[in-house]
């Protein structure tokens, strides 16, 4: 069964300590994995695609990586307004048009 | 340039009564896809237009519930004889690509409580 899943359930960070998300799958034929982050009481906001192992993409204090079984979004020396539910989604396989969405790793970044 | 845009942003209504969620995706993107989120979950797919194609409906729950987007733009999502059980937010995303390998740009949902 395709699955999506994220650990930790929620993270608390000193500003400046870094950590990573995980998110896991388990979905044959991977064609893409998606990172969002998601603000209290507003949609999900896009930050990456990654396509296949090895790839890396950076935004910011972000980088998400990308192997044949999970991806890591990497945040280095956090700051408060990082603080979000970070989602990660995969296209289901055999049906390109649905996403499976992990629960997400809620992250508190405390100054 | 604008985001996309979802009317109302809060509807209160009655059990039995009809209710229509509006979106307004991004000028140019083809894919338009309705979810519900639910508090501390990740969105649960509901259907999915390419173009003014409703392309999979597969997520919706019953036969209350139905989308359209005529134009290939603005789709409206429709509940009819809503039940307590419909009570959500209601997330609408639009996407520059195809199918579900690009991108989704999400707008800030409705919030639809059925008293």
């Amino acid at each position: 069964e395709d699955q999506v899943t994220q650990s930790p359930e929620a993270l608390r960070l000193q500003e400046g300590e870094s950590s990573s998300l995980n998110c896991s799958y388990t979905v044959s034929g991977l064609r893409g994995l998606f990172w969002y982050r998601q603000d209290p009481g507003k949609g999900p906001e896009f930050l990456f695609t990654l396509y296949s192992a090895g790839e890396e993409k950076e935004k910011e204090r972000l980088k998400a990586t990308l192997t044949k079984k999970e991806s890591f979004l990497h945040i280095t020396a956090p700051k408060p307004e990082d603080s979000a539910t970070y989602l990660c989604a995969v296209p289901m396989a055999g049906n390109n048009r649905k996403l499976i969405w992990g629960l997400g790793t809620s992250l508190a970044v405390n100054p | 340039g604008a985001g996309v845009s979802q009317s109302p942003r809060y509807k209160v209504t009655k059990r039995g009564q009809d209710v229509a969620l509006r979106c307004d995706p991004i000028s140019g993107h083809v894919s338009l896809y309705w979810y519900r989120q639910a508090l501390g979950q990740g969105p649960e797919f509901l259907t999915y237009f390419n173009y003014e194609a409703q392309q999979d409906k597969s997520g919706l729950p019953n036969d209350r519930f139905s989308a359209e987007r005529p134009e290939g733009s603005i789709s409206t999502l429709t509940i009819q004889r809503t039940e307590q059980r419909d009570s959500a937010m209601y997330r609408c995303a639009s996407s520059p690509q195809t199918g579900a390998r690009g991108e989704q740009y999400f707008g800030p949902g409705t919030r639809l409580t059925v008293t």
